[in-house]
């Protein structure tokens, strides 16, 4: 049974340009969770796909757009690049909106230059 | 707004020592509280969790107490091994809400 799946590993971006990340879900699970997370400190809520629409949102801004597929499947965009989106961005999957047992993904390296 | 505070790291230990990794939170209602493990190159994984006060979320030898009156939800294991090396998150978050709330993290190394 394949776990989280993100894509892909590594990515190095310059400043303005715009990134699309991707995450397949844990089978069975049908929501999605984004996360950015930098160096040295704890992840921090993005926002939360769930029958293809955006459930609830972090404190983030505009900038950064999700989408959620049929299949549950999930991207995260992300426009006009700052050096401060450097993160580790981790996807989470659970079932029917619960996070109380999200499964992560092993992140994607995102680096702004 | 709701937060979380872990204990700073790194923190280095002998196998077979005992383990306490500090969290407290700073909360306006009564949330759920989790502990995650994110061993290297992996994803965090869900360690443990309690619902609500007096809880004891229990998983692999670790164990973690609710403590409302403290506001805390400190991490123990009587007997670290080599294979506990990794970074711990305590996180917070409430019934029906998915913002859920991380520390900063905590590096464990465990040596033999």
């Amino acid at each position: 049974d394949a776990g989280v799946t993100q894509s892909p590993t590594h990515l190095i971006k310059t400043r303005g340009q715009q990134v699309t990340l991707r995450c397949s879900p844990k089978s069975g699970h049908d929501t999605v969770s984004w996360y950015q997370q930098a160096l040295g400190q704890g992840p921090q809520f993005i926002f939360q796909y769930y029958e293809e629409e955006e459930r609830q949102r972090g404190n983030f801004p505009d900038r950064f757009s999700g989408h959620q597929f049929p299949n549950y499947s999930s991207e995260l965009n992300v426009n006009a690049l700052l050096l401060g989106d450097s993160a580790l961005y981790l996807c989470a999957s659970s079932f029917t909106g619960g996070i109380d047992e999200q499964y992560f993904g092993p992140g994607t390296r995102l680096t702004v230059t | 707004g709701d937060s979380v505070t872990q204990m700073e790291g790194p923190v280095t230990l002998s196998e077979e020592a005992f383990l306490t990794i500090n969290c407290t939170y700073t909360a306006t209602g009564y949330p759920s509280l989790f502990w995650y493990v994110q061993y290297p190159g992996e994803g965090l994984q869900l360690l443990l969790k309690a619902t609500k006060a007096d809880d004891k979320g229990s998983n692999k030898g670790f164990e973690a107490t609710y403590r409302k009156e403290t506001t805390s939800f400190h991490l123990e294991k009587g007997s670290v091994q080599v294979s506990d090396s990794a970074v711990y998150f305590c996180a917070l978050t409430y019934y029906n809400n998915n913002d859920m709330r991380f520390g900063a993290g905590t590096r464990l190394t465990v040596k033999p």
